[in-house]
């Protein structure tokens, strides 16, 4: 099944400590988003690439980064985690504006982040 | 910039009772509508999806939708709530060009008790 795969599913690191969370996808998608979502919130954007195009959410902090190296695979980077940076981080993927449903996002299970 | 408002923030039913979840957005142009549920520990899963065409959309699990253009909402409905429907619902909203990233509602939960 096409699908989208977010590893590890559960991440510990210690304050100050870069982390990279992986994402990939069997969809052929363009587009690939990053949501944060912090303990009963809803998911937040920080930011998505459009094929090789990257787009930064305004609000979204600048420890926060994020590669895409191929349309499979994208990579978010927190070069100092801090406490407030536990989360769920939510990978998504979407067809692009030539796809059958350019509009309908598909998620991976997550990553939760826990910072000590 | 668009935003979704649900006002229902915790909601607690018994077994068989009618749902209906507040939704609310605001945008000027076109948009398409999602209901999310996310059941404890799980992920995101589509519930069902607005994008044209007949406001009334039916989702998975007996689960519904109503988009109401002049009241700018998209509320969701089941008929008689099963325990296994505990769960958090997120609305989401993303517009119809540009870069349809979704911009979510805060969530509400929902508690349904045997």
């Amino acid at each position: 099944d096409a699908m989208v795969i977010q590893n590890p599913r559960y991440q510990v690191t210690q304050f100050g400590k870069p982390v990279t969370l992986s994402c990939s996808q069997t969809l052929n998608h363009n587009v690939m988003y990053w949501y944060q979502q912090k303990s009963s919130q809803a998911p937040k954007l920080l930011f998505h690439y459009y094929d090789k195009d990257f787009n930064n959410e305004a609000d979204t902090p600048d420890n926060f980064q994020s590669r895409r190296p191929n349309t499979s695979f994208c990579f978010l980077d927190i070069r100092s985690p801090g406490l407030g940076d536990a989360a769920m981080y939510l990978c998504a993927t979407s067809g692009g504006w030539l796809a059958r449903s350019p509009n309908e996002q598909f998620f991976g299970p997550g990553t939760r982040l826990t910072v000590l | 910039a668009q935003s979704v408002s649900q006002h229902n923030h915790h909601v607690i039913l018994s077994e068989a009772a009618s749902l209906e979840l507040g939704c609310n957005y605001s945008y000027g142009g076109t948009v398409n509508l999602f209901w999310y549920v996310q059941y404890p520990g799980q992920h995101l899963q589509l519930l069902l999806k607005y994008f044209s065409g007949d406001p009334l959309v039916k989702g998975i699990k007996g689960f519904e939708a109503e988009f109401i253009k002049s009241k700018f909402s998209f509320n969701l409905r089941k008929p008689s709530v099963q325990w296994s429907d505990t769960a958090e619902y997120f609305c989401a909203v993303n517009r119809n060009t540009g870069r349809r990233a979704l911009t979510f509602g805060s969530g509400t939960r929902l508690q349904v008790q045997p």
